[in-house]
């Protein structure tokens, strides 16, 4: 079976300090892993993912994510928070040998101070 | 259209009566997901299209949820006598293939009374 962990229900940052949403994982076999952004009311957006090759994923709106076997991990980052980075972010994962369910985690709350 | 299309996006409906979601995937994706996203319960995987091939209904919370996918393209999720349990927000997502991006629509907001 495949999960994902979110460790922090919440993140408070001031604006322009770093951002970082923790995101860990378990499948059977290797993982497709991705990050969505979820606004007040609205859908979820598809913000970046990592399916093979280079460790550093970049994706919309100046984030990053860094894919890490050794520590499952799958972290989503941004070197300089905006207020308008204020949102519930999901990581999900897929397990290539069940490729089309996406598990996600539970969500962490980002709230960027001004 | 340009992206997944749900309606209604906002529903409120009595205690027992059924209810109709409609989903629009993007043109060509053949893979199509829906999701249920309660307070405090994170994103529930409900069920999954892809082509002809028989729809993978193992997320279904009960006989009174069904879904179905006409022509390979919009799909509708039905639940009969709805209870109060069954408020959520209902995510439908689309993607090209499988192990693609999935793309999701806004939501329908579903609240019963």
């Amino acid at each position: 079976a495949q999960s994902v962990a979110q460790p922090e229900d919440q993140v408070n940052v001031a604006e322009g300090n770093p951002l970082t949403v923790k995101c860990t994982y378990s499948v059977s076999g290797n993982p497709y892993l991705f990050w969505y952004v979820q606004y007040p009311n609205r859908g979820l957006q598809f913000l970046l993912k990592y399916i093979t090759g280079d460790n550093l994923v970049k994706g919309s709106y100046g984030f990053e994510a860094e894919f890490n076997k050794s520590q499952t991990s799958f972290h989503l980052k941004k070197p300089s928070a905006l207020v308008s980075d204020s949102a519930l972010y999901f990581c999900a994962v897929r397990d290539v040998k069940n490729d089309y369910k996406l598990s996600f985690g539970a969500g962490t709350t980002v709230t960027v101070r001004a | 259209g340009a992206g997944v299309s749900q309606s209604p996006s906002n529903k409120v409906t009595e205690k027992g009566k059924d209810v109709e979601l409609r989903c629009d995937p993007i043109s060509g994706h053949t893979a199509l997901y829906w999701y249920r996203q309660s307070l405090g319960q994170g994103l529930e995987f409900l069920i999954y299209f892809q082509g002809n091939s028989a729809p993978d209904k193992s997320g279904l919370p009960s006989d009174r949820f069904s879904a179905e996918r006409t022509g390979g393209s919009v799909s509708t999720l039905t639940i009969q006598r709805t209870q109060q349990e069954d408020s959520a927000v209902y995510l439908c997502a689309s993607s090209l293939q499988e192990g693609n991006t999935i793309y999701f629509g806004e939501g329908s907001w579903l609240t019963v009374v």
